[in-house]
């Protein structure tokens, strides 16, 4: 069955530190790649999303994400969090067709 | 402003009973869905349509029921054979199949069983 795996449940750092969150997924073809964030008492929003050309693609707020086939992965960056980052983040995988499958989620907490 | 609407914010249900969340969009979406969200498991696919007089079945329909009879709306029927129905309720849209477009989320439903 097609899955999303995210590495990390919690994740705590200071502002002005590097972030990267893992996610990976389980399925051989054709996939589209979403990262969406739920600010605490805000809707889930899309954050950025790639479903073809350049792997890597920019998001909203500074954030990036990686596409690397090879390893089934979409990893979220951003090099400097602040703490308005504060948030938890959604992985998610669309294989063609209606269905998306979201990650479990990482809570994101960022120190002032 | 274009977005969708759920209603209400919080849901108290006792035992036995069936309750129906309100899911509203209006910005001409074709598609819509409801997930539950529960604590470190992420969002799950109750069911989903992708156009009027249509739905699916997602991966965990059991116990709960949908009708779609105008593209703007989408209620969600909780019943009675859900047996643990407390949980985090989110509606979604999107245009065409989303697999491009991504999603646009409601505000969500917080149902507890009393």
């Amino acid at each position: 069955a097609q899955s999303v795996s995210q590495h990390n449940h919690h994740v705590i750092l200071s502002e002005a530190a590097s972030l990267e969150l893992g996610c990976n997924y389980s399925y051989g073809g054709t996939v589209n790649l979403f990262w969406y964030v739920q600010y605490p008492g805000q809707h889930l929003q899309l954050l950025l999303k790639y479903f073809s050309g350049d792997p890597l693609v920019k998001g909203i707020k500074g954030f990036e994400a990686e596409f690397i086939k090879s390893k089934f992965s979409f990893n979220l960056r951003k090099p400097s969090v602040q703490w308005s980052d504060t948030a938890e983040y959604f992985c998610a995988v669309n294989t063609g067709g209606f269905k998306t499958i979201f990650g479990a989620g990482t809570r994101l907490f960022v120190k002032a | 402003d274009g977005g969708i609407t759920q209603s209400p914010k919080y849901l108290f249900r006792k035992e036995g009973q069936n309750v129906t969340l309100s899911c509203e969009q209006n910005l001409n979406h074709d598609a819509m869905y409801w997930y539950r969200q529960d604590p470190g498991q992420g969002l799950r696919l109750i069911y989903y349509s992708q156009i009027v007089n249509d739905f699916q079945k997602g991966d965990i329909a059991e116990g709960y029921s949908v009708s779609r009879e105008k593209k703007e709306s989408f209620p969600l029927t909780v019943t009675s054979a859900q047996k643990n129905p407390t949980a985090f309720y989110l509606c979604a849209s999107s245009r065409s199949k989303g697999e491009s477009y991504g999603y646009t989320f409601g505000s969500g439903t917080r149902l507890t069983v009393v």
